[in-house]
């Protein structure tokens, strides 16, 4: 079964400042990876998609690492502001097929607040 | 742009009550997910229907949950008896296909608390 761990679970920086969040997963055979953000009682919003076939995705000031091999992705945030605050989530999905080719699997989420 | 929609954005009912989402796709979209996200975790997947087929409900606790999508378009979640634990956030998402290089697009979800 997959499973999908992000680290931190909290993280709080000053403004302008660059970050790091971390996702790692147990299941290598994954067809790709996603980030999203989910603001507080909200839906989620997609970010970055990484197919297995890369090693990275870049938008704006975003940029999303994948080593499926090593069972590992990082979001890197360059100059973080406080409109980043919100939680970031990554999600799998399975490189197989039958039923279970839609599903995603979530890690926990780290909760990012970037003070002014 | 075309979104995703949920209807109640907020409900709060008592233990043993029933209660219903409902979830409006994207136009044209044949996957329709059903995902449940209890405060701190990641969401997790309750349903996944292809039209008007469910396709996986393996996570779905059978005993209190039903979904359906009887014309292949929007679909509607139940919850009968509702239990404290299933207060969560219940989010709905729909792809073009249920081919895994099609994105899923989320709506804004349900906030369920149960008292």
């Amino acid at each position: 079964k997959q499973e999908v761990t992000q680290i931190p679970a909290a993280l709080s920086v000053p403004e302008g400042e660059n970050l790091v969040l971390n996702c790692s997963f147990t299941d290598s055979a994954i067809y790709n990876l996603q980030w999203f953000r989910q603001d507080p009682g909200k839906g989620l919003t997609s970010l970055l998609l990484i197919q297995s076939s890369q090693r990275e995705q870049t938008s704006g000031r975003l940029n999303a690492s994948l080593d499926k091999s090593s069972g590992r992705s990082t979001l890197y945030i360059a100059a973080s502001q406080p409109g980043d605050s919100a939680t970031y989530l990554c999600a799998v999905r399975p490189d197989a097929g039958g039923t279970s080719y839609g599903k995603l699997t979530f890690g926990q989420g780290t909760i990012l607040t970037v003070h002014p | 742009e075309a979104e995703v929609a949920q209807s109640p954005r907020y409900k709060i009912t008592e233990k043993s009550q029933a209660v219903a989402f409902w979830c409006d796709p994207i136009s044209g979209h044949a996957t329709l997910y059903w995902y449940r996200q209890i405060l701190g975790q990641g969401p997790e997947l309750l349903v996944q229907f292809q039209d008007e087929s469910v396709v996986d409900d393996s996570q779905l606790p059978k005993d209190r949950f039903s979904a359906e999508r009887l014309k292949g378009v929007d679909s509607t979640l139940k919850i009968q008896p509702a239990e404290l634990g299933d207060s969560a956030m219940y989010l709905c998402a729909s792809s073009y296909s249920p081919l895994l290089s099609y994105e899923q697009y989320f709506g804004p979800g349900t906030r369920l608390t149960v008292t």
